[in-house]
C-alpha cells in the first residue's frame, strides 16, 4: 500500500534553531498538506500546498514556517527559529486530488524543543 | 463555542460492545463529515466519511450525520480489542479539504 513517509521520526533542537521536516509524499499525488498536533490536544491543520505554492494556511503558520517541493518528490517545513511551543508532532499528508478519500498522512516527525 | 467537540474518554468497553463515539460542530457550512482512527504516536488513518445528512455503513463501522442538531456518531459493532484507538471526527466544506479536527475519544476495547 502506498505511504506518506516523514524523516526524522524525532527531533530534539535547541530554541532558535532551524529545523527542517521532510516528507516523501505518495507519488502520483499533487496536494500536500502540513498539520500538527501538540501533546494531548487536537490535530491542527498548518498549510495545504498544490502547484508549487501555498494554496491555504491557517493563522498558526506565521511567518517562522516555510515549505517547499524542492524536487520532486520531497515536500518540507521548515522551523525558522524554533520556540518551546512548536514541541508537537508534525504530521505530512498528501493527496491525489480534492477527493476526500485520498488524503494519506505520514507517521509523524515528533519536534522537541528545548 | 469551538468548531468541532468530541468527549475526550477514555471510553473502555468490553470485546464484543456496540461503541457510541460522538462529535457536534457549531459551522453550519460543513458539508462533509469524516472519521479518522489514530493509533497512539501514529498518524490519522481515515476509517469513512458521509455526505450531509444520512447513514454510511462499512463493515462493522456506521456512521450518522444530524445536520440539523449538528450532531455526528460513529457506531462500532463487534468491538475488538484492535478497535482501541483514538476517533476523531473531521468536517469538512464542500470543495475545501482543509480538515478541522475534534479533539478525538480515546477507546479502550478490552478482552
Amino acid at each position: 500500500e502506498p505511504e506518506v513517509t516523514q524523516t526524522p521520526s524525532h527531533q530534539v533542537t535547541q530554541m532558535g534553531q532551524e529545523v527542517i521536516l521532510r516528507c516523501v509524499p505518495i507519488s502520483n499525488h499533487l496536494y500536500f498538506y502540513w498539520y500538527r498536533q501538540i501533546l494531548g490536544q487536537k490535530v491542527e491543520f498548518l498549510v495545504s500546498f498544490y502547484n508549487n505554492e501555498i494554496s491555504e494556511k491557517s493563522e498558526i503558520f506565521d511567518d517562522q514556517f516555510s515549505v517547499e517541493r524542492p524536487d520532486g518528490s520531497n515536500f518540507t517545513l521548515k522551523i525558522r527559529s524554533t520556540k518551546l511551543e512548536d514541541s508537537a508532532m508534525y504530521f505530512c499528508a498528501s493527496s491525489a486530488g480534492r477527493n476526500l478519500d485520498t488524503i494519506y498522512f505520514g507517521e509523524g516527525s515528533w519536534l522537541t524543543v528545548v | 463555542q469551538k468548531e468541532v467537540e468530541q468527549d475526550p474518554g477514555p471510553l473502555s468497553v468490553p470485546e464484543g460492545a456496540i461503541v457510541s463515539l460522538n462529535c457536534t460542530y457549531s459551522n453550519s457550512a460543513f458539508q462533509y463529515f469524516m472519521w479518522y482512527r489514530q493509533y497512539s504516536r501514529k498518524g490519522p488513518e481515515l476509517l469513512m466519511y458521509t455526505y450531509s445528512s444520512g447513514n454510511k455503513e462499512d463493515g462493522r463501522f456506521t456512521a450518522q450525520v444530524d445536520k440539523s442538531s449538528k450532531y455526528i456518531s460513529l457506531f462500532i459493532r463487534d468491538s475488538q480489542p484492535s478497535d482501541s484507538a483514538t476517533y476523531l471526527c473531521a468536517p469538512l466544506t464542500g470543495g475545501g479539504n482543509k480538515l478541522t479536527f475534534g479533539t478525538g475519544t480515546q477507546l479502550k476495547v478490552e478482552l
